[in-house]
């Protein structure tokens, strides 16, 4: 089955400092990426949208500045968090679509942790 | 606006009852409808999808869930919990039409499962 892949799945950074996090479908062309940040018991929130070629689509209330999100190719997207702070601190997912079975595949998630 | 929500924060069960988690979507079509699990600390897992016919869904690990139009709901049941069923349940609601939309999470239901 169609598989994406998070890098890295964990990663702690100091505060003031940039990190970057990968997403990657392994076996299928994603058109259209999805990237959300969890909070520690909670859902999932929707970020952003991002399409292959073109800006990514925020969220209202999602810092653009802050949360870079760029869509290069049609296997990668990659999410940076400039200037990280220790709110910053979350879980990150991202989430792929295409592939056959016309559905959207989920990473395994990132942990920030900022310091 | 689409929204999801799931009524139950939490159930508990005991190993080898039955299970339902309920879920009401708002959407102004037929939504793309799914369920996700998620363990502790891990990333999310596709249980089953509905994306169009037959409105009972049967997904991975013994579960199922039914598409009622009339009640805008998507309720995921399974006939006898296991004590590994134990973790977070997310719907999730998303319209596709030519291309990918974004998909909405309800809050999540957190399941404990009584040995």
């Amino acid at each position: 089955g169609a598989v994406v892949s998070q890098h890295p799945s964990r990663v702690i950074c100091k505060s003031g400092t940039s990190v970057k996090i990968e997403c990657r479908s392994l076996d299928f062309q994603a058109t259209t990426m999805f990237w959300y940040r969890q909070f520690p018991k909670k859902s999932l929130m929707l970020m952003a949208t991002s399409n292959e070629g073109s800006k990514a689509t925020y969220e209202q209330g999602v810092e653009k500045d802050k949360f870079l999100i760029n869509h290069a190719s049609l296997t990668l997207s990659t999410l940076t968090v400039t200037s990280a702070h220790p709110e910053d601190s979350s879980f990150y997912i991202c989430s792929a679509a295409g592939g056959s079975g016309n559905t959207i595949y989920f990473g395994e998630g990132s942990w920030l942790t900022v310091v | 606006a689409q929204s999801v929500t799931q009524p139950d924060i939490h159930i508990t069960v005991s190993e080898g009852a039955s299970l339902e988690l309920r879920c009401n979507y708002s959407y102004g079509a037929t939504p793309y409808l799914f369920w996700y699990v998620q363990s502790p600390g891990q990333g999310l897992q596709l249980l089953l999808k509905y994306f169009s016919g037959d409105t009972l869904v049967q997904g991975i690990k013994g579960f199922e869930a039914e598409f009622k139009r009339s009640q805008s709901s998507f309720n995921l049941r399974k006939p006898s919990v296991h004590w590994s069923d134990a973790a977070e349940y997310f719907c999730a609601v998303g319209l596709m039409k030519t291309s990918y939309d974004k998909v909405i999470f309800g809050p999540g239901t957190s399941l404990s499962v009584i040995p």
